[in-house]
C-alpha cells in the first residue's frame, strides 16, 4: 500500500493567497484527519471525517479554514485568505477503524506551508 | 480541553544511556498511544495501551500506563542513533471515539 498520500510537500505563498492541500488516505479506510503542527503549539487535529462526512471541526481555527471529502479517496484543507500565522506543517492521517483501542492511524508525510 | 504534558520537552544522550520520558495529564483516558516522528515525516505508531497498569515492551523500548489512566512513560534502554526523533505521546477518550489528543513531544537526540 502506498500509504497516505499528501501533495504538495512543500508550499510557499504570498499573505492573502488561496492556498489547497490535498490528501489521499489509505484505501478502505473510512475516516480522515487533518492536523496541523508547530514548535509553538505542537499537533493539533483540525478536523476529522468519517465516511466522507465531518465529524468534528472545532480544531478549525477560524472561518478562513475549510475543508471537504467529496469522495472515500480525496480530501481538501483550504486556507483562503491565507496569513503568516498559518505556517506551519499540515497532516493527513487516515484509520480503518474508529473502535478505541484499535484506532491506528497513518500519517503522510505533511506539507510544510510558508506564509510570506 | 484535555492537555497532556511530557517531560522532558529535549533530551541529547549518548549511544548506549538509559532515558525515561513522560506523559502526563490530569484527564482520565481510556487508552493511550505513543507515537515517534523523524524529520520531514508524519508521526509513526509505536504501541497502544489500555489497560491502567499495562506494561509493553517494544525491543528496547518499554511502556507503561499508569494505574489511573492518567500518565504514561516510555523507557528506552541502551539507547541509539536510530533513536533519535520526536516522542509523542496520544490519549484517547470514550467519549470522542477516533479524537486523539497529543502530548507536547519530547524531542530525543542519541549521539555517538
Amino acid at each position: 500500500d502506498a500509504g497516505v498520500i499528501q501533495s504538495p510537500r512543500h508550499e510557499v505563498t504570498e499573505m492573502g493567497q488561496e492556498v489547497t492541500l490535498r490528501c489521499k488516505p489509505i484505501s478502505g479506510h473510512n475516516s480522515l484527519f487533518w492536523y496541523r503542527q508547530t514548535m509553538m503549539r505542537g499537533l493539533e487535529l483540525l478536523i476529522y471525517f468519517n465516511n466522507n462526512v465531518p465529524i468534528d471541526d472545532s480544531g478549525m481555527p477560524e472561518d478562513r479554514f475549510s475543508a471537504k471529502m467529496p469522495n472515500a479517496s480525496f480530501s481538501t484543507l483550504k486556507i483562503q485568505p491565507s496569513e503568516p500565522r498559518d505556517s506551519a506543517v499540515y497532516f493527513c492521517a487516515s484509520s480503518r477503524d474508529r473502535l478505541l483501542a484499535k484506532n491506528i492511524q497513518y500519517f503522510g508525510a505533511g506539507t510544510r506551508l510558508s506564509v510570506l | 480541553t484535555q492537555l497532556l504534558e511530557q517531560s522532558p520537552q529535549f533530551l541529547s544522550i549518548q549511544e548506549g544511556e538509559n532515558l525515561t520520558v513522560y506523559c502526563n495529564s490530569s484527564s482520565v483516558f481510556s487508552s493511550l498511544q505513543w507515537y515517534r516522528q523523524e524529520p520531514g515525516e508524519g508521526p509513526v505508531l509505536l504501541v497502544t495501551v489500555v489497560t491502567g497498569g499495562e506494561v509493553k515492551k517494544l525491543k528496547r523500548l518499554t511502556f507503561q500506563f499508569g494505574d489511573a489512566r492518567k500518565d504514561s512513560s516510555l523507557h528506552i534502554t541502551a539507547a541509539q542513533p536510530g533513536d533519535t526523533g520526536l516522542y509523542l505521546c496520544a490519549g484517547i477518550n470514550t467519549g470522542t471515539a477516533s479524537k486523539l489528543t497529543f502530548g507536547t513531544g519530547t524531542r530525543l537526540q542519541v549521539t555517538l
